[in-house]
């Protein structure tokens, strides 16, 4: 069975300083692998995605996230945070692509400090 | 290109009523998927539908049905409501069932009293 564990269910940093959110998956097949972003009364966007393909993806916003096979991880990063990127961010996984497969985690909320 | 739409954005019912929510998916998308998001379970999946068929259901009661239009257009229904089902309802569209990248609503936000 699947499951999605995100580390840290609030996470704060300075503004400029590294973002990393954390996500471990466990999955019994290759799995398709997400990061999603929520801002505040909004619906999920789709921030990168894993699909087999590189190891490291690279999203929008100038986040990415790097495929780790022997840590089964999937964690996100951006280099410098920038206060538009407060919002919670939700970690996925699917065992293929259809959407009743896909299982989202408990979600992180960044918030960013002047 | 427009988004998914989805309406209303906010609704409060009382128990044992019945609502009825809509989702038009991004045009030219064909699949539609409905999740329930609660701050105790997360986001759950609901249903998925595929050219007026739905193709998966999730682990909800009977009380939550959905539909799908020739059009795309879906709506969801829940009667009998319980307080327990105060959540933010998102819809997602794809081109089609499988497609890993689903383009999500800004949801319904439903509160029972």
């Amino acid at each position: 069975a699947q499951s999605v564990t995100q580390l840290g269910s609030h996470v704060s940093v300075s503004e400029g300083a590294l973002v990393l959110l954390r996500c471990n998956y466990s999955s019994s097949v290759p799995p398709y692998l997400f990061w999603y972003v929520q801002y505040p009364n909004q619906g999920l966007q789709l921030l990168l995605k894993y699909t087999s393909a590189a190891t490291l993806v690279k999203g929008i916003n100038g986040f990415e996230a790097e495929f780790k096979k022997s840590e089964t991880s999937f964690h996100l990063t951006k280099p410098s945070a920038h206060m538009s990127d407060a919002a919670e961010y939700f970690c996925a996984v699917s065992e293929n692509s259809s959407a009743s497969k896909i299982i989202f985690g408990s979600g992180t909320r960044l918030s960013i400090r002047p | 290109k427009a988004g998914v739409t989805q309406t209303p954005r906010y609704l409060i019912k009382t128990r044992g009523q019945q609502v009825t929510l809509s989702c038009s998916p991004i045009s030219g998308h064909r699949s539609v998927s409905w999740y329930q998001q609660t701050p105790g379970q997360g986001l759950q999946f609901l249903f998925e539908y595929f050219s007026e068929t739905q193709r998966n259901k999730g682990n909800f009661p009977g009380r939550f049905s959905g539909r799908q239009f020739s059009n795309s257009r879906s709506e969801m229904n829940v009667s009998t409501l319980e307080l327990g089902d105060s959540a933010l309802y998102l819809c997602a569209s794809s081109f089609r069932v499988g497609q890993e990248t689903q383009y999500f609503g800004p949801g319904t936000r439903l509160l029972v009293l």
